[in-house]
Order: C-alpha cells, then structure tokens, then sequence
C-alpha cells in the first residue's frame, strides 16, 4: 500500500545527543515536510523540501537538519543545539501542482522524548 | 501574517448527534483548506480538501464548507458515532511565494459519548 512511513515510532535520548529521524514515502510526491507538535499547539513547521537535493526553513529551523537526497526519503536530524526537543515528530507528503493545491498527507510519527 | 483558530478546543456530545466543528483564518488569500482527523498518539488522516474555487466538499457524513470572504470553514458530522471521538484540525495553505507550507489550527477536542 502506498503511504508514509515514520521510524522509530518512539525514542529516547540523552542530553547532548544527535538523533535521526527517518521518513520514507511510495506515494511519488515531489514535496515533503517535517512538522513538530507539542500539546495544546497546533504543528508548527521544521523544514520542507520541494525538489530533491533543495530544501528550506520553516517556522522552527533552529537545532534541527535535514537532507533530500533521494525522492522518497527527508530524514530528520534533532541536535543537541535543540534547547526543547521532546515532542511528536510528523513527516508528510504532498504533490506538486502548478495551482500550489496539493493534499497533504502525514505519517505516524515518532515520539522523541528527551531524558 | 495567517492565522487560524479552532473553537471551542473541546466538544462533548451525546451519540446520533449531527454537530459543527469552526475554523476560521485572517486572510482569505488561500489555494485550498484541508479538515484532518488525529487519534491519540497517531498521525494526523486527510479528511476532506477544499479548494479556493469551492464552496464544499463531502464524503460519507462529512460535510466541510468554505466561505472565502468571511474566513470561515465548518466541518458538519451527521449522526455522531463513539468512533468519531478524535481531534480535527483544519489547516490553510496561503497563497505567499511560490511556498508548499500549512498554517494548522490547535484543533478541537471531540468527545462522542456512547
């Protein structure tokens, strides 16, 4: 079945520690993007990428990176630069249209829980 | 700058209730809205998108509407079921640049009561 695939669904960490997060999608889209959500807030958004080997900046840049290499996967590194970084991670996916009116569609995402 | 705002926050109704959920955004500049349904724990499951040239959309008791001008979406569930008890947002995509990027609403807590 075509669709997003998130790992570690959950992960702890260390304080002072690198951790990747991985994102793989069969759906053939061009776009894909990694939105953080805390409780009570609504996702607020890391980095998107629209074109492999291209990607951009969101809302919520600072202490995270990212990489395009290929279509199908957009993996997330959280560093130890992230002052806050316990959260529910979501990837997703859209096409790309001229009209800019792609679905979105997400992942299951991966709990990140800093210790 | 868009925003977008969810209310109320949380919603408890009795079963077979048919019920409206609100979302409202600032700038009516938009290429499409897009309802989503979110389990405890899970990722966030598409439930109907609108785009800037309709005035709705349907699918099965899902009803969701979009009035442009006034900044306004609802998202109407006939006949509420136990199984409908999640959280919905809605989220914007804003017509800025040549940007992919959603503006997401904190959602509203629903609560179908058997």
């Amino acid at each position: 079945d075509g669709g997003i695939t998130q790992s570690p669904k959950y992960l702890f960490r260390k304080e002072g520690q690198n951790v990747t997060l991985s994102c793989e999608q069969n759906l053939n889209h061009d776009a894909m993007y990694w939105y953080r959500q805390d409780p009570g807030q609504g996702l607020r958004l890391i980095y998107y990428s629209q074109i492999v080997n291209d990607f951009q900046k969101g809302d919520i840049a600072e202490g995270y990176s990212v990489s395009r290499e290929k279509k199908e996967s957009f993996p997330l590194t959280v560093t130890s630069a992230q002052k806050n970084p316990t959260a529910f991670y979501l990837c997703a996916s859209s096409r790309v249209s001229r009209q800019n009116t792609g679905e979105l569609f997400f992942g299951e995402g991966s709990r990140l829980t800093v210790l | 700058k868009q925003e977008v705002t969810q209310i109320p926050a949380a919603l408890s109704v009795p079963e077979g209730e048919n019920l409206v959920l609100n979302c409202s955004f600032t700038d009516s500049a938009i290429y499409n809205l897009q309802w989503f349904r979110q389990d405890p724990g899970k990722g966030l499951t598409s439930l109907l998108l609108i785009q800037s040239s309709q005035r709705e959309q349907t699918s099965g008791r899902l009803n969701a509407s979009l009035d442009k001008s006034s900044g306004r979406s609802t998202l109407y569930i006939a006949a509420s079921q136990p199984g409908d008890s999640a959280t919905y947002l809605c989220a914007v995509r804003p017509k800025m640049d040549s940007s992919y990027k959603l503006i997401f609403g904190s959602g509203t807590r629903l609560l179908v009561r058997p």
